[in-house]
């Protein structure tokens, strides 16, 4: 069974940071690309980055690029998100979702960044 | 950056109709296109991916078309659990949602 399993997520002020880790089982990781998409309070959902099988490319939208770099672990089945210089508006659920095409979620982690 | 312009933001439909739900690329994708379902406090979960094949455990109700900029979602018989918001994603050209079809029944 595919589990992806978000962890990492919390309260901290803006300005500071938080690193993201999405532990992954059920499936040959290292065969799929990897997705953090989040979704803030009552809105829509954001596809926020990815990268391909063994982490050479990384691909950002526009919004955070240069605060959050996207990585992944392939012995240790594990994709990570570092997020610095966190904005208010950074609050919000990040999933973790297996694939370009996200077929498979994980249930999220819930970050919040206070002023 | 390629855009996704889906469309209706809102709809409400009985049970038993067929309903449509459409996007538009800013430009091409090919059939690098995946809708998504977000029941209301759920997790989303992706119903058609390739534009048209059927994620496994999805009824058949739901399918998939479209290539190229235009792709449309269709539900062939509503049915009430299928109360939920659905998204389009393009990912030809790193990530991008449409911004969401609330669907009620």
């Amino acid at each position: 069974e595919v589990q992806l399993v978000e962890s990492g997520g919390g309260l901290v002020q803006r300005g500071e940071s938080l690193r993201l880790s999405c532990a992954a089982s059920g499936f040959t990781f290292s065969n799929y690309w990897m997705t953090w998409v989040r979704q803030r309070p009552g809105k829509g959902l954001e596809w926020v980055a990815n990268t391909n099988r063994d982490g050479s490319a990384k691909y950002y939208v526009d919004f955070v690029k240069g605060r959050f770099t996207i990585s992944r672990d392939n012995a240790k089945n594990s994709l990570y998100l570092q997020m610095d210089d966190l904005r208010v508006d950074d609050t919000a659920v990040y999933y973790c979702a297996r694939a370009g095409g996200t077929d498979f979620w994980g249930r999220g982690t819930l970050v919040t960044v206070s002023s | 950056d390629i855009q996704m312009t889906q469309s209706p933001s809102a709809m409400s439909a009985s049970v038993g109709d067929r309903v449509t739900i459409t996007c538009r690329a800013s430009q091409a994708i090919d059939t690098l296109l995946v809708w998504v379902q977000q029941k209301p406090g759920k997790v989303p979960r992706c119903l058609i991916y390739g534009a048209s094949d059927l994620q496994i455990g999805v009824p058949p109700r739901f399918s998939g078309r479209g290539y190229g900029t235009e792709f449309t979602l269709t539900i062939s018989s509503l049915q009430p659990e299928d109360s939920a918001t659905y998204y389009c994603l393009q990912h030809k050209d790193g990530g991008t949602f449409g911004q969401g079809t609330k669907v009620e029944v």
